[in-house]
């Protein structure tokens, strides 16, 4: 079975700088999909960005970009010019690309932005 | 965009009571719906998997008489709560996916209090 794992429960940031959320998974499989998503206090699930495991290049959306190594199964977030905004739980998640592809979800961390 | 509707948002319920909470793809004919359950500062727990017309899949641990599914149509999948009682006091969460895309739509959630 897949298994996502978020190692920083809660980071924080000031406004304006750049942090990176640290995201580890396990799988045996070689198709599959990685997403972070973002949950503020409303609960609503927003999806921030994905990325094909078979792409070698990094998605980017506007300020967030990730670090994606596939040999090392890691899977990183980075949010440049923080903003308040941004304050929110954030989840990695994982998806194979066969089967019956139900998200697996990281513990989550919770990020604050300081003002 | 992919808009999928979860009703209600709240509900408060006495003990051994049942509940159904309804998840309703709007805007497009969802293949897989998925229910998750997240405790309070915790991550999103998958609990089971339903594809129209037939039944659904649950997760190791999670009781499939206890949580009904049920996905009778393409935009149509529901969950039962039966005999409520106060540790299933939870937020259920619902997603869905479209054809060919991997990404989950999810609904706004449902807050669930068992008194």
């Amino acid at each position: 079975a897949q298994t996502v794992t978020q190692s920083q429960p809660e980071m924080s940031v000031q406004e304006a700088e750049t942090v990176t959320l640290s995201c580890t998974y396990d799988t045996s499989e070689s198709d599959y999909y990685l997403f972070w998503y973002k949950q503020p206090p409303s609960r609503q699930m927003i999806l921030v960005i994905r990325q094909e495991a078979y792409k070698q290049q990094n998605a980017t959306e506007n300020r967030f970009s990730v670090n994606f190594q596939k040999a090392a199964k890691s899977f990183s977030l980075k949010i440049s010019d923080s903003q308040l905004g941004d304050a929110a739980m954030y989840f990695c998640a994982y998806r194979s690309a066969q089967g019956a592809q139900k998200l697996v979800f990281g513990q989550g961390t919770r990020l604050t932005i300081n003002p | 965009g992919a808009v999928v509707s979860q009703h209600p948002s709240w509900v408060i319920c006495k003990s051994g009571t049942s509940v159904k909470i309804e998840c309703r793809s709007l805007d497009f004919q969802a293949t897989t719906m998925f229910w998750y359950r997240q405790f309070p500062k915790q991550s999103l727990m998958l609990m089971a998997t339903s594809n129209e017309g037939s039944k659904a899949t649950y997760e190791q641990g999670v009781e499939k008489d206890k949580f009904l599914i049920n996905h009778a149509s393409l935009t149509l999948s529901t969950l039962t709560v039966t005999s409520a009682h106060p540790e299933d006091s939870s937020f259920y969460i619902c997603s869905a996916s479209r054809a060919r895309e991997e990404k989950l739509f999810f609904g706004s959630g449902t807050q669930l209090s068992v008194l």
